[in-house]
């Protein structure tokens, strides 16, 4: 069966301290993966789709990369106002969603 | 402001109770899915439909249908409710039917039975 793992679960970042959250996947025939953001109550917002090992997407403190059995989502300098929960979504027949890293940047 | 709709926000329903949620996809977009999210279980796909047909189908109990009217508009029913089908249902739409590309999800519709 294919499965989504994220970690951390939950990540706790002082304002300015750059980290990673990892996405893993024993998942055959894939075909892209997704992440998105997640806040409290809303629907999760798109940020980025990477189709193939080694490609990377940015996106102002964020960063996206793909190998055959990973994704990382690189946050640089973070800001109080990238507290959410991260999801990734590697796509197979059907989207499947990790349950995600919460993240959490103080001042 | 997504694009995509979702009715009610909130519900509130007694156990064995039936209730719609119905979702407006985003302007263009021809697909349509549901998923639900609970506190210990993420986000479940539970079904797809593409221009009025299913396309796809995940884990969604028999008690629960789907269907995508001519508009494009889609309606998820939920019937003989229990306490375990609170959740968040949320709708995304994307303009293919190969999911190659980002859903656009609804603001979702909390749901609550008691």
């Amino acid at each position: 069966e294919d499965q989504v793992t994220q970690s951390p679960e939950a990540l706790r970042l002082q304002e300015g301290e750059s980290s990673s959250l990892n996405c893993s996947y024993t998942v055959s025939g894939l075909r892209g993966l997704f992440w998105y953001r997640q806040d409290p109550g809303k629907g999760p917002e798109f940020l980025f789709t990477l189709y193939s090992a080694g490609e990377e997407k940015e996106k102002e403190r964020l960063k996206a990369t793909l190998t055959k059995k990973e994704s990382f989502l690189h946050i640089t300098a973070p800001k109080p106002e990238d507290s959410a929960t991260y999801l990734c979504a590697p796509l197979l027949n059907k989207l499947t969603f990790g349950t995600g890293t919460q993240l959490k940047v103080e001042l | 402001d997504s694009g995509v709709t979702q009715t009610p926000k909130h519900l509130i329903t007694a156990t064995g109770q039936r209730v719609t949620l119905r979702c407006s996809p985003r302007s263009g977009d021809l697909s349509v899915y549901w998923y639900q999210q609970s506190l210990d279980q993420g986000l479940q796909f539970l079904i797809q439909y593409y221009n009025g047909e299913e396309r796809a189908k995940g884990n969604i109990l028999e008690r629960f249908s789907a269907q995508q009217f001519p508009d494009l508009h889609s309606e998820l029913n939920l019937s003989s409710l229990e306490l375990g089908d609170s959740a968040l249902y949320f709708c995304a739409s994307s303009p293919r039917s190969t999911q190659n590309y980002g859903y656009t999800f609804g603001s979702g519709t909390r749901l609550t039975v008691v």
